[in-house]
């Protein structure tokens, strides 16, 4: 298993700022995700964090936006940049450990946008 | 692509009665499925997986069996209290290691 750590665990932001979330785990880990899960909806995947290169972002989810990044097999941020009220959102971090087990998510954070 | 359809809630219960969440699945291969569990105000929490099919996942209760022919995972309990208020969520993962999640389903119980 694996625990995960988010910080910080909620803020209420203003518009046009930044917010940058760290995810911690207490293992070292291949693969590291950032999802979104938007008030009353589904996660969606916004990108795999890549130790040692870039982030892979999905479909509708760019860098300049979402700035990713993951120095070791521990640890990763997540940037929220220029914040509009559409970004108040819970995001959490997920690890996997291996094909098929599961993937452990961190406790989230929630983001407010005012 | 690999998608999951999920039984769209919300679903409001009595306590001891019998919850069935219908969850469907259309994916290339062989995925493996996943519920996850959202309780009030925490994190998204797995509650039980299936790697292969005729595989029975089971965890606090809840039992889900992965069912190649009607490509369907959906979950049961056949008591529920009021503490699995929560929401549910139906999971596949692809090959590209990636989860794709339905839809998510609200479930009240009431006393």
């Amino acid at each position: 298993s694996a625990v995960i750590s988010q910080k910080p665990s909620r803020d209420i932001c203003q518009r046009g700022t930044s917010l940058t979330i760290q995810c911690q785990v207490d293992s070292q880990v291949t693969m590291m995700f950032w999802y979104r899960q938007q008030p009353g909806q589904s996660l969606t995947l916004i990108a795999t964090a890549n130790q040692g290169s870039e982030a892979t972002y999905e479909s509708g989810f760019v860098i300049d936006k979402f700035p990713i990044s993951r120095p070791n097999l521990t640890f990763s941020t997540l940037t929220v940049s220029n914040m509009s009220p559409e970004d108040s959102s819970i995001y959490l971090c997920s690890v996997y450990l291996a094909r098929g087990e599961t993937q452990y998510f961190g406790p989230g954070t929630r983001l407010l946008v005012l | 692509g690999d998608s999951v359809t999920q039984m769209e809630g919300p679903v409001t219960l009595s306590e001891e009665a019998c919850l069935t969440i219908n969850c469907t699945y259309t994916a290339t291969g062989y995925p493996s499925l996943f519920w996850y569990v959202q309780y009030p105000g925490e994190g998204l929490q797995l509650l039980l997986k299936a790697t292969k099919a005729d595989d029975k996942g089971s965890n606090k209760g809840f039992e889900a069996t992965y069912r190649k022919e009607t490509t369907s995972f959906h979950l049961e309990k056949g008591s529920v209290q009021v503490s699995d208020s929560a929401v549910y969520f139906c999971a596949l993962e692809a090959d590209v290691y990636k989860l794709s999640f339905g839809a998510g389903t609200t479930v009240t119980v009431r006393a």
